[in-house]
């Protein structure tokens, strides 16, 4: 089974912290993503990565960065955490291979207080 | 404009009857549509996945139906479980290499006895 794991499940952080929010894959996907979620909104896509080191914008890219050293890892970075970036944060990864079917982790939920 | 729109926002229905979920779409060139189960608090988890040529597909108690010509598929529960109290997001995949997907906003089913 394909397992996606993020590093928190709940993160609590003031306003202008760096937060990381870490996500790991098992299954030597190519593709990752990272979106968040918010009530009346669906998920919208922050960063996706098709390569180790490669990246690219999604549709809500500003006041996020991210970091693919290794394939298996996926991370995004919150520079200063603001309060408008409280959020259910989820982590995706898929392979062209399997229909480009993405795998999501648990979810992390950030509090920005 | 790529966009996946679905009806109804919410549904109450009773445990033990059936219901039924739409979802209209825009997206071109299609690739895929696939039907996703969030419980709340966690990721989405992929229910059913079709192809441009298949119209039907079944998981258990979960039939998803694509009509590729409308552009409109639907998942239809039979005989509903209190643990079907999810959202159900449709989410559809263009040709792209790099597997971006578009979301639905998805439909909160609530089951009560």
């Amino acid at each position: 089974d394909v397992k996606v794991t993020q590093s928190s499940r709940y993160l609590v952080k003031r306003t202008g912290e760096k937060v990381f929010l870490e996500c790991v894959q098992d299954m030597d996907h190519e593709n990752m993503f990272w979106y968040r979620q918010d009530p009346g909104l669906g998920l919208r896509l922050i960063y996706f990565s098709y390569d180790v080191k490669m990246k690219e914008k999604g549709d809500i890219p500003e006041g996020y960065s991210v970091s693919r050293e290794k394939k298996e890892r996926f991370s995004l970075i919150l520079e200063s955490a603001s309060t408008n970036q409280t959020s259910m944060y989820l982590c995706a990864s898929s392979s062209p291979q399997v229909y480009n079917e993405q795998f999501f982790g648990p979810g992390t939920r950030l509090t920005v207080l | 404009k790529n966009q996946v729109e679905q009806s109804p926002q919410s549904l109450i229905i009773l445990e033990g009857k059936n219901c039924t979920l739409q979802c209209n779409y825009t997206v071109s060139p299609f690739s895929n549509l696939r039907w996703y189960k969030q419980d709340t608090g966690r990721g989405p988890v992929s229910l059913t996945i079709m192809t441009f040529s298949e119209n039907t597909k079944s998981n258990g108690r979960y039939t998803a139906t694509l009509d590729a010509d409308t552009k409109q598929s639907s998942l239809h529960i039979t005989a509903s479980q209190l643990s079907d109290s999810a959202s159900y997001i449709c989410v559809v995949s263009d040709r792209g290499n790099t597997g971006k997907l578009i979301f639905g906003q998805g439909t909160t089913l609530q089951v009560k006895p």
